[in-house]
């Protein structure tokens, strides 16, 4: 079975720190996401890479950045971390996203900022 | 543009009985592909079932179907006889399968299911 994992389920970080949001899968998927969902707005794409070191910016960009050093692991930054990028964080592979492929997500990181 | 949409918010059904969520679509691509997903209260999200706009019949995949009306734009997600752990968000996505989009899905807002025993 495909697995992603999330470093964290839960998250408490304090305005202005610098927030880190690790996801890694086990599958050798070249393509990565990392989503925001909030109630009521379903899932926006903030970042995708569809090889290592290779990054594109989603719908939602803004106060994000991210790395992708090795094929399984895509982290997602948060330079300095405000109150309204309190969500659920949720990452996904897919092997090529073409055809029947389908996303295999991560349980998601809930973060707060104070 | 891409887009999705999800014109129930929540839903209620009674237990064992079949119940159908919405979803409309738009594109300019000639060739795309429809997905559902199912968010439980935990929070992970799980693939339930794919159509592709050049599939002749509609998707199922056990209790879950498919409803693609290609020329309404439509492809709404049918679950049978509906058990209690049904309850859950439910999103609809796409994904263009031109340009250099790679795979990206656009997602619905969801729609949030309750199954009353």
């Amino acid at each position: 079975d495909v697995k992603v994992t999330q470093s964290s389920r839960y998250l408490v970080k304090r305005t202005g720190e610098k927030v880190f949001l690790e996801c890694v899968q086990d599958m050798d998927h070249e393509n990565m996401f990392w989503y925001r969902q909030d109630p009521g707005l379903g899932l926006r794409l903030i970042y995708f890479s569809y090889d290592v070191k290779m990054k594109e910016k989603g719908d939602i960009p803004e106060g994000y950045s991210v790395s992708r050093e090795k094929k399984e692991r895509f982290s997602l930054i948060l330079e300095s971390a405000s109150t309204n990028q309190t969500s659920m964080y949720l990452c996904a592979s897919s092997p090529t996203g073409t055809g029947t492929d389908t996303q295999y997500f991560g349980p998601g990181t809930r973060l707060t900022v104070l | 543009a891409q887009k999705i949409t999800q014109t129930q918010p929540g839903m209620f059904v009674q237990e064992k009985e079949a119940v159908t969520l919405d979803c409309t679509y738009d594109t300019s691509d000639p060739s795309y592909g429809l997905f559902w997903y199912k968010q439980p209260s935990s929070g992970e999200m799980i693939f339930l079932i794919y159509q592709g706009s050049y599939d002749q019949q509609n998707a199922t995949e056990g209790r879950y179907s498919l409803n693609f009306q290609k020329a309404r734009k439509s492809a709404n997600l049918v679950i049978s006889a509906s058990q209690l752990g049904d309850s859950a968000m439910y999103f609809c996505a796409m994904r263009g399968n031109y340009g250099g989009s790679q795979g990206n899905l656009i997602f619905g807002k969801g729609t949030k299911l309750s199954v009353k025993p």
